[in-house]
């Protein structure tokens, strides 16, 4: 079975800095990868995904993220952090099943605070 | 115009009560979800709906039922609430249902169950 890992629980940086976040998963196969964002009390909105080909992903809000088949990683950058990006950040995986819906696991998501 | 709505937004209930959360999509989606995030923010599907159709049914109590009466909308039905039930459950909808359909998700539906 798929699973996905978000090692840091919550980060905090200053405006303008850079940002990494830390995103494992566990796939038997070519895995489907995504962020998401959930700002508070709001629905998750989708960041970017990867499926093929490139694997540096551009996203929505100047985000990105690479995909490391030999680390099993897909990290989400931004160079210059804005106040408004502190939110929770979820990585997920897809599974597609043939014939039927795909399923998506999510990390447990890693907490951004950003200070001024 | 809001794409994924749910209702009500905040839902306080005590135990053993019967409750159902909506769910509405206006995008034209053939596919709809039912996600549950608990108190740790961790999240996990619980049933998905392709036209009306049930798809995917995870590992949920019985208690829960969902029902799709046409494909823009997608009911949680809650019975016997029991205080495990209580987190934030997420409405979602794509296109299709294949991985690569992107999931657009409602607001929530925060459940406390006293």
């Amino acid at each position: 079975a798929q699973s996905v890992t978000q090692p840091d629980i919550h980060i905090t940086v200053s405006e303008g800095a850079s940002l990494e976040l830390r995103c494992n998963y566990s796939y038997g196969a070519t895995p489907y990868l995504f962020w998401y964002v959930q700002s508070p009390g709001q629905g998750l909105q989708l960041l970017l995904k990867y499926f093929s080909g490139d694997t540096l992903v551009q996203g929505i809000k100047g985000f990105e993220a690479e995909f490391k088949r030999s680390q099993s990683s897909f990290n989400l950058r931004k160079p210059s952090v804005h106040w408004s990006d502190a939110a929770e950040y979820f990585c997920a995986v897809g599974l597609h099943n043939t014939g039927t819906a795909s399923k998506l696991t999510f990390g447990t998501g890693t907490r951004l605070q950003v200070t001024l | 115009d809001t794409a994924v709505s749910q209702t009500p937004k905040y839902l306080v209930t005590q135990m053993g009560n019967d409750k159902s959360i909506k769910c509405e999509q206006n995008l034209g989606h053939d596919t709809m979800y039912w996600y549950k995030q608990d108190s740790k923010k961790f999240l996990k599907i619980m049933f998905s709906y392709n036209n009306k159709e049930l798809i995917i049914n995870e590992t949920v109590p019985n208690r829960f039922s969902p029902k799709s009466p046409d494909k823009a909308h997608l009911n949680l039905h809650i019975n016997s609430l029991e205080l495990g039930d209580s987190a934030v459950y997420f409405c979602a909808s794509s296109q299709g249902g294949l991985v690569i359909d992107t999931q657009y998700f409602g607001p929530g539906t925060r459940l406390t169950v006293l």
